[in-house]
């Protein structure tokens, strides 16, 4: 069976410092990769998908970055963390090439930059 | 106007109630998807329905494509049913063009 894990749980980081979220999928290959924000009392915000290793596309410009290096690992980043940056993040995927694929989530990473 | 709205936002029930939560988009779409983020966060996808009607368990999503509005109904509510649910319209057939709705927050009570 398909199983997504991300880490880590929850996260407290200060203004300035990097970020590295990481995400890995088993039980399936070549699968679409999402990385997901929610802020407080607001809704899911796409913020990065993969189609494929090194590919990353971006929907919103934004303080952060993504990166495939592998088929089931999905990496959420940052050079320097902003404020605005704190929130639940969660990594997601779906099966290519099936018609409005149900997307599959992960636990979530609750940031609070300080 | 947001693309999608949910209605009610917030929702409060005795165990044993019926509930019905309503979400209504602008956009012409290609399926609607159901989730359910539980207390700690994490989501679970629901439904994904295109037309008509979709059943799993106590769980009954409807949608009506021409009035661009679906409901989830729960039926026989129990306090594990506690949770945000969220509605997100796709708009074309990759799922990676969903518009989600802000949610509506769930509490049943014993």
């Amino acid at each position: 069976s398909q199983t997504i894990h991300q880490w880590p749980a929850t996260l407290v980081q200060p203004v300035g410092s990097p970020l590295s979220l990481e995400c890995t999928v088993e039980g399936t290959s070549n699968p679409n990769l999402y990385w997901y924000r929610q802020a407080a009392g607001r809704g899911l915000q796409l913020l990065f998908y993969s189609v494929g290793i090194g590919q990353i596309s971006s929907e919103v410009p934004q303080n952060l970055s993504a990166s495939r290096p592998q088929d089931r690992q999905f990496i959420l980043s940052s050079k320097k963390l902003l404020l605005s940056d704190s929130g639940f993040y969660l990594c997601a995927w779906s099966v290519k090439g099936t018609d409005n694929s149900p997307l599959h989530f992960g636990n979530g990473t609750r940031l609070t930059v300080t | 106007k947001n693309e999608v709205e949910q209605s009610p936002q917030n929702l409060t029930a005795q165990e044993g109630e019926f509930i019905t939560i309503n979400c209504s988009y602008s956009v012409g779409i290609s399926a609607l998807h159901w989730l359910q983020q539980h207390p700690g966060g994490g989501i679970v996808s629901l439904f994904m329905l295109s037309s008509g009607k979709k059943k799993h368990g106590r769980l009954i999503a409807t949608i009506n494509i021409q009035e661009k509005h679906s409901s989830l109904h729960i039926t026989a509510s129990h306090p594990r049913d506690s949770a945000v649910y969220i509605c997100a319209a796709a708009e074309s057939y990759n799922t990676d063009k969903l518009i989600f709705g802000t949610g509506t927050r769930l509490q049943v009570f014993p």
